[in-house]
């Protein structure tokens, strides 16, 4: 069992709509728990991080965090197309070793 | 936002030669810098966790005396692709670590592509 698992997609979504994405995490004693953006060629940039159970919102984005149900999820509402991208969901271990999911490949069309 | 400084963004050099690849964490200190690489339309794989003033932990399968990995201070780490491959060419991405807001977090650098011809 991967230690991070997320659906590769493609995920694809029209414009405005809203778009979820899910992570599982085998830990349980993961602890910080975060969401990158990769555009095609470029490195991953931070969207948001989240470590306690519930949801957490900045702007267009919200992370819900379950622990007992080991997953960790983003929503993206008001889809744009710039929003299309590569999003990574990464788990920090106790041994504070960072675990990247695949990642989920995201299509916001016109 | 904390920033991570990585030099060069792009790389060609003929096989058999090395590069080094310049990791800089700007405005805070990282007592712990990690170096992945990338192939392409795959996620990010770990190649080793390095830790100021110490040897660096290499991942499973990732050779240590071809990626040297040197964390001489706070903000610096290098990785030195000795006698580059082809089959070596990758995008190759650092982070750093800090700990605020309760959280590890870490930040990435811009990642260096690396072509060996």
């Amino acid at each position: 069992q991967k230690e991070v698992e997320q659906n590769s997609g493609p995920l694809s979504v029209p414009e405005g709509a809203i778009a979820s994405l899910n992570c599982t995490y085998s830990d349980r004693g993961s602890q910080s728990f975060f969401w990158y953006r990769q555009y095609s060629g470029k490195s991953p940039e931070l969207i948001m991080f989240i470590y306690s159970n519930g949801d957490k919102e900045d702007g267009r984005f919200t992370a819900q965090l379950n622990k007992a149900s080991q997953y960790v999820s983003l929503l993206i509402r008001d889809s744009q197309p710039s929003d299309s991208a590569t999003y990574l969901c990464a788990v920090t271990a106790p041994s504070n070793d960072m675990r990247f999911g695949a990642g989920t490949r995201l299509t916001v069309k016109p | 936002g904390a920033v991570v400084s990585q030099h060069p963004s792009w790389v060609i050099c003929k096989s058999g030669t090395s590069v080094k690849i310049e990791c800089r964490s700007l405005d805070f200190q990282a007592t712990t810098m990690f170096w992945y690489r990338q192939f392409p339309k795959q996620s990010l794989m770990l190649m080793a966790t390095s830790n100021e003033g110490s040897k660096a932990t290499y991942e499973q399968g990732v050779e240590k005396d071809k990626f040297l990995i040197n964390h001489a201070s706070l903000t610096l780490s290098t990785l030195t692709v000795t006698s580059a491959h082809p089959e070596d060419s990758s995008f190759y991405i650092c982070s750093a670590e800090t700990y605020r807001d309760r959280s590890t977090e870490a930040f990435f650098g811009q990642g260096t592509r690396l072509t060996v011809v």
